[in-house]
């Protein structure tokens, strides 16, 4: 089975911290997808990281595929109470594109 | 195009009763997903077509539970005999067919389902 085991499942800082979230496998993936979804929503999908060791900034988050394409992490820098939300991982491992997704981290940013 | 679709946002049902959700994706996609997320966890894959071919069916899609894809555009998930098990957040997401590395997926808003 595989699995995808995201750390820390919960988080809540203050605005202005910096915050990293991890995201790890036993298994080696093709791709592995970001996503932040809002309460209510459907996922939205943030970056996706193909090549080992990559990485990948969208205005101040930075994402990094580990070297073997097992793991993966997001660093939020000065975090802001809109970037308040539960922060996905999602591997895809077959031609199906089927994505296999972490448990999520709930990430809260107080003002 | 405003991305994937899906119909109704909520549903509530009695428990024994049938439900069917439908996506639209959006429009130039030829693979669509559907996938079952409960409160605190991520999402589970369920089943995926490529174009009107349902090609994959996970092991949690029990016979209760039907999907299609007619003519290769939007699909419908169908589930029968309803159980309070079953109350979850039904996504769809959809994709052009990729190249082989890279899987982007969008989902709709999804359909919350509650089963009393």
């Amino acid at each position: 089975t595989q699995l995808l085991e995201q750390s820390p499942q919960f988080l809540s800082i203050q605005e202005g911290e910096n915050l990293t979230v991890y995201c790890n496998s036993s298994s080696v993936f093709s791709s592995l997808q970001w996503y932040r979804q809002e309460p209510g929503e459907g996922p939205v999908l943030l970056v996706t990281v193909v090549t080992g060791g990559e990485v990948k900034k969208l205005k101040r988050l930075t994402f990094q595929f580990g070297d073997a394409r097992k793991d993966s992490s997001l660093h939020i820098t000065a975090a802001q109470p809109g970037d308040t939300g539960l922060y996905l991982c999602a591997g895809a491992t077959s031609n199906t594109g089927k994505l296999i997704f972490g448990q999520g981290t709930t990430l809260q940013v107080k003002p | 195009d405003t991305g994937v679709s899906q119909d109704p946002r909520h549903k509530i049902t009695k428990r024994g009763q049938n439900v069917t959700f439908r996506c639209d994706p959006i429009s130039e996609h030829n693979r669509l997903y559907w996938y079952r997320q409960t409160l605190g966890q991520g999402p589970e894959f369920l089943t995926y077509f490529q174009n009107e071919a349902q090609l994959e069916k996970s092991r949690l899609l029990s016979d209760r539970f039907s999907a299609e894809r007619p003519k290769g555009s939007f699909s419908t998930l169908e589930i029968q005999r309803t159980e309070q098990g079953d109350s979850a957040m039904y996504l769809c997401a959809s994709s052009l067919t990729p190249g082989l590395l890279i899987h982007e997926q969008y989902f709709g808003p999804g359909t919350r389902l509650t089963v009393t």
